[in-house]
């Protein structure tokens, strides 16, 4: 079975600051990474597909880089709509979450 | 507009059977494999069970294989998990999710509501 983490666990920010969530897999996974929103009481938000993909509708300042087993979620100018949990998953073979990183407000 | 819809969820007693169901709507349902994603209080995301769009193929995470099966109506737009022998672990809120393209695996781009399921005595 394919293992996810991501780093930090928290991260308290400022808005306006930008924000990078680390995810890596314990094998290779090539490109089949996605990244979610989730804010308290509500379904995850798909945000970025194929490691790099921008999901439509999402604003510009999320990005995705990486490939094989490590990957990285960059906010490049926190909102106040961004403080949420974020979520990694592969999908290279079935589906695993990564644990999350809550973004707070410092 | 594509929209799923679960139902079903509940108090129930361990070792307890529940069905959920999850309506599909404003996609072509059955070209698409579907999944169910579950939520523990306070926890992370969990994948459950895919099956395919045809309903011929299922898969199930090790944690639940066996208790769980996950099933689909074409004809209905709709998707069930059938929860058997229920355990205090099972306790969560169930989300089925729709990929992204109907080629296979992919990243989740629809999530219904979730529906808690609650196994306690």
């Amino acid at each position: 079975d394919i293992q996810m983490t991501q780093s930090p666990s928290t991260l308290s920010a400022s808005v306006g600051d930008r924000v990078t969530i680390t995810c890596r897999a314990s094998q290779s996974i090539n490109s089949w990474l996605a990244w979610y929103q989730q804010k308290p009481g509500k379904a995850p938000k798909l945000l970025i597909y194929k490691a790099s993909s921008l999901e439509s509708g999402v604003p510009s300042r999320f990005s995705g880089s990486g490939s094989g087993t490590e990957f990285t979620l960059t906010i490049s100018s926190l909102q106040p709509d961004d403080f949420a949990t974020y979520y990694c998953q592969q999908y290279n073979s079935f589906f695993t979450f990564g644990p999350g990183t809550k973004v707070d407000i410092k | 507009e594509v929209q799923l819809l679960e139902s079903g969820g509940g108090l129930v007693q361990p070792g307890g059977s529940l069905r959920l169901s999850c309506a599909a709507s404003g996609f072509t349902f059955s070209s698409y494999a579907m999944s169910w994603v579950r939520q523990a209080p306070g926890k992370g995301l969990e994948w459950v069970s895919a099956i395919s769009g045809s309903g011929g193929s299922t898969y199930y995470a090790d944690s639940v294989k066996g208790r769980l099966t996950i099933s689909r109506d074409n004809s209905k737009n709709t998707l069930y998990l059938q929860m058997n022998s229920l355990r205090a672990e099972d306790t969560a809120v169930y989300y089925c999710a729709k990929p992204l393209y109907s080629s296979g695996w992919d990243a989740f781009d629809i999530w219904g509501q979730g529906t808690m399921v609650t196994v306690s005595s």
